[in-house]
């Protein structure tokens, strides 16, 4: 069966301070993996996501960025941490079809880390 | 605007009863999914039902159904038996047509079983 790892689960960082977040995937290849950040008391955010090795899409410009050097690893990081980047970053995969993907797609989660940035 | 909206904050319900999650969506695709989550108060998403825009039947998994109405728009979460164990946020999601890897969520509502 497929599981998803991220870590740290807790993370408290000063302002400025850089950020790296890793996901893991086991039991599947070639899967399509997300970030999302959920804010206190919000609805989910897709910050990136990508089909592939070294493929990023990015949907919301800030000073966050993602990178997937193997196929199963999607790291999150940030060269200078902001007040804002506080909240619960979760990642996600979800089956990647030949075809591309489609709507039943659906994603699975990880346990998420949270992050909170003094 | 929204793409998923979901009105009731936060709900109530007696153990062993039944409620009713509110989830409407806007799109104009005409292939779409919808999916709803439970986040319990660890954090995690935990998927729980799938309804296909194309799917004629409400879609069902355990004692959690999903209300279709498609000319409403609308993807209600049934959740029959209430348990405590079921305390806990649900959000609805949308995934559109072939646009793309967007999943979209609502805001969420806070579901509190009473014993």
């Amino acid at each position: 069966s497929q599981t998803i790892h991220q870590w740290p689960a807790t993370l408290v960082q000063p302002v400025g301070s850089p950020l790296s977040l890793e996901c893991t995937v086991e039991g599947t290849s070639n899967p399509n993996l997300y970030w999302y950040r959920q804010a206190a008391g919000r609805g989910l955010q897709l910050l990136f996501y990508s089909v592939g090795i070294g493929q990023i899409s990015s949907e919301v410009p800030q000073n966050l960025s993602a990178s997937r050097p193997q196929d199963r690893q999607f790291i999150l990081s940030s060269k200078k941490l902001l007040l804002s980047d506080s909240g619960f970053y979760l990642c996600a995969w979800s089956v990647r079809l030949a075809g591309g993907p489609t709507v039943t797609d659906t994603q699975y989660f990880g346990p998420g880390t949270r992050l909170t940035v003094l | 605007a929204q793409k998923i909206t979901q009105t009731q904050p936060g709900m109530f319900v007696q153990e062993k009863e039944a409620v009713t999650l509110d989830c409407t969506y806007d799109t104009s695709d005409q292939s779409y999914g919808l999916f709803w989550y439970k986040q319990p108060s660890s954090g995690e998403m935990i998927f729980l039902i799938y309804q296909g825009s194309y799917d004629e039947q409400n879609a069902t998994e355990g004692r959690y159904s999903l209300n279709f109405q498609k000319a409403r728009k609308s993807a209600n979460l049934v959740i029959s038996a209430s348990q405590l164990g079921d305390s806990a946020m649900y959000f609805c999601a949308m995934r559109e047509g072939f646009t793309g890897n967007q999943f979209y969520f609502g805001t969420g509502t806070s579901l509190t079983v009473i014993p």
